[in-house]
């Protein structure tokens, strides 16, 4: 089965950092790009960050540039989003995926939940 | 930045309705458009891909068309179970989605 499984969200205050994982399985995963997608509460989803599938290149919208960065490890079918200097309207839940828009290969984790508040 | 623009924003129909949302990009992104459904507290599901093309396991009650800068969700027959937000989303150079529409009885 085809899957993807996000953790390491939370509370944080403002200012403060969290890691994002996102661990894959039943396909093969140093083959294909990466996204993390975020959605807050009422709202529909933004794309934040990107990496190709070797890791060579990275993504990521103004918003959260100079802040989040996106790395992966193949060797344990995973992607990480590390995001610093966090700010209340980075509140969201925050989903990895395998977007599938040109080939129907479209996976989506359970999504993990980010609230930054004092 | 590609900019997608969706209307309507929201829309009220019956069981059995034909329903259209239509997704319009600001600049040509080809046939790379997907279409996805989200319930809440769900992740967005793909409905189609490639602007046309049907998900497995998706109902055949839901097709998509277009190319360039408009694009089309057509519902067939709705179901109970349709009653969600539905999203576009572009690939043609970053990833930009819709608005949403959603869809309420």
């Amino acid at each position: 089965e085809v899957q993807l499984v996000e953790s390491g969200g939370g509370l944080v205050q403002p200012g403060g950092s969290l890691r994002l994982s996102c661990t894959a399985s039943g396909f093969t995963f140093s083959s294909r790009v990466m996204y993390w997608v975020r959605q807050t509460p009422g709202k529909g989803p933004e794309w934040i960050s990107a990496i190709s599938n070797s890791g060579s290149d990275i993504y990521y919208t103004d918003s959260v540039k100079g802040r989040f960065t996106i790395s992966r490890d193949n060797s344990k079918n995973t992607v990480f989003l590390q995001m610093n200097s966090l700010r209340a309207d980075d509140t969201a839940k925050y989903y990895c995926a395998k977007i599938g828009v040109r080939d129907g290969f479209d996976t989506w984790g359970q999504g993990t939940m980010v609230t930054v508040s004092s | 930045a590609i900019q997608m623009t969706q209307f309507p924003s929201s829309l009220s129909a019956s069981v059995g309705d034909r329903v259209t949302i239509t997704c319009r990009a600001s600049q040509g992104i080809g046939i790379y458009l997907g279409w996805y459904q989200q319930k809440p507290g769900r992740a967005p599901k793909q409905l189609i891909y490639a602007a046309s093309n049907l998900q497995s396991g998706v109902p055949s009650r839901f097709s998509g068309s277009g190319s360039g800068t408009d694009f089309t969700l057509t519902i067939n027959t709705l179901q109970p179970e349709d009653f969600a937000t539905y999203y576009c989303l572009q690939d043609h150079s970053y990833l930009t989605f819709g608005g949403g529409t959603k869809v309420e009885s």
